[in-house]
């Protein structure tokens, strides 16, 4: 029962155009999500959150959108560096901050 | 300020073996979660100590457990290990003040091979 589905495995994006990512989720009853960064051999890596009241929250090149009646959450990238390319978890924390993790999915920024 | 640190970083044991990974927190911080990532399944909570007390808990089979100690370290056990338990074990710290707006500090991982 994936509570959170990314349903791209996978991702190709030109360098300087922009990425999308996708998030899909079942439970309303969150207080935040948060996009997380993990290359090979390292942990995850906050990348940024966005609280249930919002629909936006920017920062730098990343935004991320929320749509509460979708259940829809996307991060955008602007513009995609080859940095960028590593793989890009989206999670909910609950109320009682427990983080529920999606699959990942992997982006690649080619030059 | 270190950073989350998980020893070992590769490790390999037979089918029925038990196991332990160790978890050291950023220092102040009091909760340490625990994740396990395998190819298509993402990152799956385990459980989260605070203060010693475990505080949350996944759908896992009682084969892993953990525990945390007064300095907040903490450790995890999976006994009679399955082929299927090959993964990549994940701690994450934070402070553990509940309703925070912060995310976790993942450490780097400790590489569990089952053979």
């Amino acid at each position: 029962d994936q509570q959170v589905k990314q349903n791209s495995p996978s991702l190709s994006v030109q360098e300087g155009r922009i990425s999308i990512l996708n998030c899909d989720y079942t439970n309303s009853m969150f207080d935040y999500f948060l996009w997380y960064k993990k290359y090979p051999a390292e942990g995850p890596t906050f990348l940024i959150s966005i609280s249930s009241i919002k629909d936006k929250n920017e920062d730098g090149r990343f935004t991320v959108f929320l749509n509460k009646s979708a259940k829809h959450l996307s991060l955008h990238i602007v513009p995609s560096q080859p940095g960028d390319s590593a793989v890009y978890f989206c999670a909910y924390k609950t109320n009682t901050d427990k983080l529920i993790f999606g699959t990942g999915t992997r982006l690649q920024v080619f030059p | 300020k270190a950073g989350v640190t998980q020893t070992p970083r590769y490790l390999i044991k037979t089918r029925g073996q038990q196991v332990t990974l160790s978890c050291s927190p950023i220092s102040g911080h009091r909760s340490v979660s625990w994740y396990q990532q395998t190819p298509g399944q993402g990152l799956q909570f385990l459980f989260e100590y605070f203060s010693e007390t475990q505080r949350n808990k996944g759908n896992f089979p009682g084969r892993f457990s953990g525990r945390q100690f007064s300095n907040s370290r903490s450790e995890m056990n999976v006994s009679t290990l399955e082929l299927g338990d090959s993964a990549l074990y994940l701690c994450a710290s934070s402070p553990g003040h509940q309703g925070a707006t912060y995310g976790y500090t993942f450490g780097s991982g400790t590489r569990l091979t089952v053979v």
